[in-house]
C-alpha cells in the first residue's frame, strides 16, 4: 500500500487561502468517505482536523476545510494565520489489508 | 477531557520484543475502536494496528502483521501492543489513537522506541 501524494511545501502570507492536495487511488480516496487531515505542530502529537472527507471536530476552526474529487481530497485553509504553521497529513482508508494510508506530509509556511 | 498516555518505549536490540502499553481516560473506553499509529523521527506517519471495541476484529499493517499484537483490557481501559522480532525500522513514536468514524480523533503524546544494536 502506498502512501497518498502530498506536495512537499506550500506557503501562504497571512490572510491569503491555501489548498493542500492529497492524491490516492480507486482504491483508498476515491472508494470511501473516510479521508482525514490531521495538523501537526513539532514536538506534539497529531491533531485532527478534517474527518468524513468535510467534517471539522468540534473546536476546530471553520478556516479549515475539505472536500474530495475521484481519487484527489483536498484542504483548504482560508484565511492563513501564523499558528497554521505545521504539518499537515491526509489519511483515508483502504480496501487493502492494510487498513489506513496516510499522506506524504505537507509542510505549510505562513509567511 | 480525554486522556490517552503511552508508556513502555525504550531502547532494545534487533530481534527482541517489547510491549506497548496506553492508559485511557475521559471517555467511555469500551465503546470505542482504538488504533496505534507511528511516526519515524522526522518523517511521516503510518498505521500500525486497530482492534473494535469488544476486541472482535483487529488489523494489521503489512509491515508488522505476524510480528505485532494489539490488545485491550475493558476492565483496566487500556489498549496494548506486544512487539516482538523488532527490527531497526521500526523505530519511530508509537501513538495511541481513539477511533471515531475512521479517523484518529484523539492521539497520545507517544513513546520512542529505538531499536539498535
Amino acid at each position: 500500500q502506498s502512501a497518498l501524494t502530498q506536495p512537499a511545501s506550500v506557503s501562504g502570507s497571512p490572510g491569503q487561502s491555501i489548498t493542500i492536495s492529497c492524491t490516492g487511488t480507486s482504491s483508498d480516496v476515491g472508494a470511501y468517505d473516510y479521508v482525514s487531515w490531521y495538523q501537526q505542530h513539532p514536538g506534539t502529537a497529531p491533531k485532527l482536523i478534517i474527518y468524513d472527507v468535510t467534517d471539522r471536530p468540534s473546536g476546530v476552526s471553520s478556516r479549515f476545510s475539505g472536500s474530495k474529487t475521484d481519487n484527489t481530497a483536498s484542504l483548504t485553509i482560508s484565511g492563513l494565520r501564523a499558528e497554521d504553521d505545521a504539518d499537515y497529513y491526509c489519511c483515508s482508508f483502504t480496501s487493502s489489508s492494510t487498513l489506513y494510508v496516510f499522506g506524504t506530509g505537507t509542510k505549510v509556511s505562513v509567511l | 477531557e480525554v486522556q490517552l498516555v503511552e508508556s513502555g518505549g525504550g531502547l532494545v536490540q534487533p530481534g527482541r520484543s517489547l510491549r506497548l502499553s496506553c492508559a485511557a481516560s475521559g471517555f467511555t473506553f469500551y465503546d470505542n475502536a482504538m488504533h496505534w499509529v507511528r511516526q519515524t523521527p522526522g518523517k511521516g506517519l503510518e498505521w500500525v494496528s486497530g482492534i473494535s471495541w469488544n476486541s472482535g476484529h483487529t488489523g494489521y499493517a503489512d509491515s508488522v502483521k505476524g510480528r505485532f499484537t494489539i490488545s485491550r483490557d475493558n476492565a483496566k481501559n487500556s489498549l496494548y501492543l506486544q512487539m516482538n522480532s523488532l527490527r531497526t525500522e521500526d523505530t519511530a513514536f508509537y501513538y495511541c489513537a481513539k477511533e471515531h468514524s475512521n479517523s484518529f480523533q484523539y492521539c497520545g503524546q507517544g513513546t520512542l522506541v529505538t531499536v539498535s544494536s
